[in-house]
């Protein structure tokens, strides 16, 4: 079945430090790639997604492109804040069909000023 | 809209007891999802509707959990009988397209301790 990979953290930087999470996927076909973000005692919010391959996805400065020839959906931040701290998940759905997010395990992201 | 609704945020209960929770998807969403939350196995699909019609419930973990949408704006998750190994953060969601290409919108989660 469809499976999610992200490094599980967790990652501290410093504040104004590069971001990178990565996330590689498994699925048949053509799926979306999405990256939620969940902050302590909160619901998962869509932080960006993409639908087809060479896509980017960006908001709040965050980017992520889809690598159809890695299967990759890596997060990228080039400043980051303390009010970034959270943790993030990578999920995909297949294409046209109805089965839901499958999602990575979270990456617990720690931003220290 | 005052986004995806569940209820209760908290809820303590003994081993053996039944537990009900709640959702109100977001009005004119079409998709309900049911997710577990848990350290061990992150978070996991339990069950979805598209149009109030259960289209897979194969994450659903055992027959002591069910789930029913009598309507539109309604959906309940009942463990019967609870253990504590069900303790966990259960969460809610909705989408606007019968096939989940596009943005999910979350509760807030019911945090669930069996004790």
């Amino acid at each position: 079945g469809d499976s999610v990979t992200q490094m599980e953290g967790p990652v501290t930087l410093s504040e104004e430090a590069f971001l990178t999470i990565n996330c590689t996927y498994t699925a048949t076909g053509y799926p979306s790639l999405f990256w939620y973000v969940q902050y302590p005692g909160e619901g998962l919010q869509l932080l960006l997604k993409a639908t087809k391959a060479d896509d980017k996805g960006s908001n709040k400065g965050f980017e992520a492109t889809y690598r159809k020839e890695t299967t990759s959906f890596h997060l990228e931040k080039g400043s980051v804040q303390v009010s970034d701290s959270a943790v993030y998940f990578c999920a995909l759905t297949p294409r046209g069909g109805a089965d839901g997010l499958t999602f990575g395990k979270g990456t617990h992201l720690i931003i220290q000023p | 809209d005052a986004g995806v609704i569940q209820s209760p945020r908290h809820e303590v209960t003994e081993m053996g007891q039944e537990v009900t929770l709640r959702c109100k998807p977001i009005s004119g969403h079409n998709s309900l999802f049911w997710y577990r939350q848990t350290m061990m196995r992150g978070l996991e699909l339990l069950i979805y509707f598209n149009n109030n019609v259960p289209i897979d419930d194969s994450g659903m973990p055992e027959d002591r959990f069910s789930a029913k949408m009598p309507n539109a704006s309604f959906s309940t998750l009942k463990i019967q009988p609870s253990e504590p190994r069900d303790s966990a953060v259960y969460f809610c969601a909705s989408s606007g397209q019968s096939y989940m290409n596009t943005e999910a919108f979350f509760g807030q989660g019911t945090r669930l301790t069996v004790v």
